[in-house]
């Protein structure tokens, strides 16, 4: 595998079930990123992980609930959504620190549908 | 705050015509300036990128320059072709902040045979 790769790409939920979302990133950054992308909004970022560590929550409802247990690897637990919650959530990784190589590399994506 | 503004679509061209998608940018600091693409059901892949003013990005055909005195960043490319149907989204990032990024709302392009 390479880059950024997301699991599943799509996934159809209830209101009240809990599902996850899993971001693997195959690039040795060190910071990770949860996108969520609704249709005719602009991208919204919802978390950002630097070294493990949460470093930005932009005011995401408690049923969103992310992970990330290494460098490499960022979770998205999902638990009684709403169908407005219904979009493409996309994963990005990138290195911090390096003083230019600054670009985020993204995932494929899930295409979530909330019922 | 930082922010992008990119022209709204969607554009529509021919096949081989020239493209331009307007991008400005407001930033407090020195940020790199980027353009990504979305084709259908994928995620954004970074097309290019500069890094300081003056600096020209460029990629499969496509350039933008960095205008500081403009606070600029317009995509461009002299012949477009079908297979650049897309969405194309300018970004900012704040290096100082975990390399935050600020998106413009995205233009989708169409081109037509």
């Amino acid at each position: 595998e390479t880059g950024v790769t997301q699991t599943p790409r799509h996934l159809v939920m209830g209101m009240t079930n809990k599902k996850s979302l899993k971001c693997e990133q195959h690039l040795g950054h060190n910071a990770m990123y949860w996108y969520k992308q609704s249709a005719k909004k602009p991208l919204e970022l919802m978390f950002v992980y630097s070294l493990e560590e949460r470093v930005e929550n932009n005011s995401v409802p408690s049923r969103f609930s992310p992970e990330c247990p290494n460098s490499s690897h960022l979770f998205l637990h999902l638990h009684t959504l709403q169908p407005e919650d219904s979009a493409l959530y996309l994963c990005a990784s990138s290195q911090v620190g390096t003083g230019g190589n600054d670009e985020q590399y993204f995932g494929p994506g899930t295409r979530l549908t909330v019922t | 705050g930082d922010s992008v503004t990119q022209m709204e679509g969607p554009v529509t061209l021919s096949e081989e015509a020239f493209l331009t998608i307007n991008c400005t940018y407001t930033a407090t600091g020195y940020p790199s300036l980027f353009w990504y693409v979305q084709y259908p059901g994928e995620g954004l892949q970074l097309l290019l990128k500069a890094t300081k003013a003056d600096d020209k990005g460029s990629n499969k055909g496509f350039e933008a320059t960095y205008r500081k005195e403009t606070t600029s960043f317009h995509l461009e490319k002299g012949s477009v072709q079908v297979s650049d149907s897309a969405v194309y989204f300018c970004a900012l990032s704040d290096p100082g902040y975990f390399n935050k990024f600020y998106f413009g709302s995205g233009t989708k392009l169409n081109v037509k045979p």
